[in-house]
């Protein structure tokens, strides 16, 4: 069975610092795993996903994220905190089976604070 | 190229009456998955239909169901409404050409009240 451990449920950091958003899985077969974006009152937009490639993926708005199988672990990172990026964030993996139009199981979610 | 689209933004009913909620894909995506979002719950996966049939389920009572036409737009429909059942509904598509992880992109959301 698949599973997302998002280790914060919330973080707070202040304006031009890193940020560090952990996610942890758990899968029996090679997952996809995506990160999703949520501003207030907004539809989610994806991040960045992995899909077996490079273990380090660039997604849009600075941000990145390594794969770490030995760690099962896909955290989110971005060097310098901007105040849009208040929002809320979720790690998702997806992929157990034969198709890949599997179920999909997103993470109970980050929100973070950007302090001015 | 139009987002996804989903009708109506809210939406206010009561114990025990039905509602139905629209998804219009983008266009050329035939895939269009539904998924509840709760305070408590987070985002669950409610189902997810390819070419008109139900490929995938996740673990909700009958009284929520779905279809989808030929093209492509969905409908998702509750029935005898719970308080439980206020959330907010997303409805996602994807490209069947998108074969690497199948990125999905999302609509805004019905906000349902149940009251």
């Amino acid at each position: 069975a698949q599973s997302v451990t998002q280790l914060d449920s919330h973080v707070s950091v202040s304006e031009g610092t890193p940020v560090l958003l952990r996610c942890n899985y758990s899968s029996s077969y090679s997952p996809s795993l995506f990160w999703y974006v949520q501003h207030p009152n907004k539809g989610l937009q994806l991040l960045l996903k992995y899909t077996s490639a490079a273990t380090l993926v660039k997604g849009i708005n600075g941000f990145e994220a390594e794969f770490k199988k030995s760690e099962t672990s896909f955290h989110l990172t971005k060097p310098s905190a901007h105040m849009s990026d208040a929002a809320e964030y979720f790690c998702v993996v997806k992929g157990e089976g034969k198709t890949s139009y599997d179920k999909v199981i997103f993470g109970p979610g980050t929100s973070l604070s950007v302090i001015p | 190229k139009a987002g996804v689209t989903q009708t109506p933004r809210y939406l206010i009913k009561t114990r025990g009456q039905q509602v139905t909620l629209s998804c219009s894909p983008i266009s050329g995506h035939r895939s269009v998955s539904w998924y509840q979002q709760t305070p408590g719950q987070g985002l669950q996966f409610l189902f997810e239909y390819f070419s008109e049939t139900q490929r995938n389920k996740g673990n909700f009572p009958g009284r929520f169901s779905g279809r989808q036409f030929s093209n492509s737009r969905s409908e998702m429909n509750v029935s005898t409404l719970e308080l439980g059942d206020s959330a907010l509904y997303l409805c996602a598509s994807s490209s069947p050409l998108d074969q690497d992880g199948n990125e999905q992109f999302f609509g805004p959301g019905t906000r349902l009240t149940v009251l």
